[in-house]
């Protein structure tokens, strides 16, 4: 069981927006910045956003991320194909269970 | 450009100790700007932090894990490993080392390992 939880899927046609949350608690979530990382079939883990809603280079700005409260979410914009693959948001976490968390992942699949 | 690279057994046997070592090119272990991790992924599942440490020598180590787990580092090889002991069924999965930051309050992962499935196993 993931101190973060995701939603299990999620799933779009091509040039739709998606969005898929993140819920955490005060100790991680509330008071420390939330990480997103991209996996596709059969790979590493890859940097997505960092410190809420920051973009590394190379990363699309179809690629958008907020955080309000215990909450955080993901954001992509016109769905491409390539889009399909797990995606996991990451935090710190103050308490027994850190100090680094993720969460169960969402599957995202492009229709 | 930074790699990491796994490397070690790809099949345990229940009750023995799983020992993965990363090879760091491209750049210098010897950083206290940075975390050298480890994180798993069981078949079909999700993340799972397991223990980081610093150049000099700072360990974290995921909770649940802490009474089987250790890492370290070896500056001169430029690696760092990872001891898991006693292993069951449950601890299959890819294993994965990363280099992340050192700042408290950050989950920055930033260079991974293309990682090393692990079957325990006999």
């Amino acid at each position: 069981q993931s101190v973060l939880t995701q939603p299990p899927s999620a799933s779009g046609t091509p040039g739709q927006r998606v969005s898929i949350s993140c819920s955490g608690s005060s100790s991680n979530i509330g008071s420390n910045y939330v990480y997103w990382y991209q996996q596709l079939p059969g790979t590493a883990p890859k940097l997505l956003i960092y410190r809420n809603n920051q973009r590394p280079p190379g990363v699309p700005d179809r690629f958008s991320g907020s955080k309000s409260g215990t909450s955080a979410s993901l954001a992509i914009s016109g769905l491409r194909s390539e889009d399909e693959a797990d995606y996991y948001c990451s935090a710190w976490d103050d308490s027994l269970s850190g100090p680094w968390v993720f969460g169960g992942g969402t599957k995202l699949t492009v229709l | 450009q930074l790699q990491l690279q796994e490397s070690g057994p790809g099949l345990v046997k229940p009750s023995e100790t799983l020992s993965l070592i990363c090879t760091v090119s491209g750049g210098s272990i010897t950083s206290n700007t940075y975390y050298w991790g480890w994180v798993r992924q069981p078949p079909g599942e999700g993340l799972e932090w397991i223990a980081s440490i610093s150049y000099s020598g700072s360990t974290y180590y995921k909770p649940s894990l802490k009474s089987r787990v250790s890492i370290s580092v070896d500056s001169s090889e430029n690696q760092f490993s990872l001891n898991l002991t006693s292993v069951t069924a449950a601890d299959t999965a890819v294993y994965y080392c990363a280099r992340h930051l050192a700042m408290p309050g950050t989950a920055f992962w930033e260079y991974w390992g293309q990682g090393a499935l692990v079957t325990v196993s006999s």
